[in-house]
């Protein structure tokens, strides 16, 4: 088993939808949640990230962390065709000796039709 | 965009062959990681430097090793080349913790 498990799609939705990503985890040590955006051939870029559990809105975009079930999700509202991209939800836990680097899911692709 | 910019964009190596990548931070940031990403899958942490120390390492061989200068950029070396190592090489940096790291556009080595 993974320690990350994201669905890789593709997820159609028709312009306007709200579109919902999720994260499941094994590791109950990661303490930040970032969700990541990435076009083809370029590197990711960072939408947002979390602390624990809890929600954080950005604009159209809304983080959930539900740390009791290891369950993340991205909500995005009133999605736009230039929303199309895969979505890459990555962790960090912090083990008390070296740095662990981010654990990233394998990234949904998302299409929004015009 | 991001002030992460790592060079070069595109390379294509022989099997056996040795390759430096290049990346250098945004302004402000102390750590650099390097990730390997290979098509249809999520980065894979290969190592981070924190203040010119290798502080963390991922799943990777030896043969994978890295620099980080005073002005915190950053090379990746990767010797012994094999065709598995065809990947998206992304540079990210960060402050001293690795959260809401910013990423470079990538380095897409081809190992022929």
């Amino acid at each position: 088993q993974k320690e990350v498990e994201q669905d890789p799609g593709p997820l159609s939705v028709p312009e306007g939808a709200i579109v919902s990503l999720n994260c499941t985890y094994s590791n109950s040590a990661f303490q930040y949640f970032m969700w990541y955006r990435q076009y083809s051939r370029k590197g990711p870029e960072l939408l947002m990230y979390t602390y624990s559990s809890g929600n954080k809105e950005d604009g159209r975009f809304t983080a959930q962390v539900d740390k009791s079930s290891k369950y993340i999700s991205l909500f995005i509202r009133d999605s736009q065709p230039s929303d199309s991209a895969t979505y890459l939800c990555a962790m960090i836990g912090y083990s008390g000796g070296g740095a662990d680097g981010l654990t990233f899911g394998k990234g949904t692709h998302l299409i929004i039709q015009p | 965009e991001t002030g992460v910019t790592q060079s070069p964009t595109h390379l294509i190596k022989t099997r056996g062959q040795q390759v430096t990548l290049r990346c250098s931070s945004q302004s402000g940031h102390n750590t650099v990681s390097w990730y390997q990403q290979a098509l249809g899958q999520g980065p894979q942490f290969i190592f981070q430097y924190y203040r010119e120390e290798e502080n963390g390492r991922g799943n990777f061989p030896p043969r994978f090793s890295g620099l980080q200068f005073p002005n915190y950029s950053s090379e990746l070396n990767v010797n012994a080349l094999e065709l598995d190592d065809s990947a998206l090489y992304l540079c990210a940096s960060s402050l001293s913790t690795g959260v809401g790291a910013f990423f470079g556009q990538g380095t897409r080595l081809t190992v022929v």
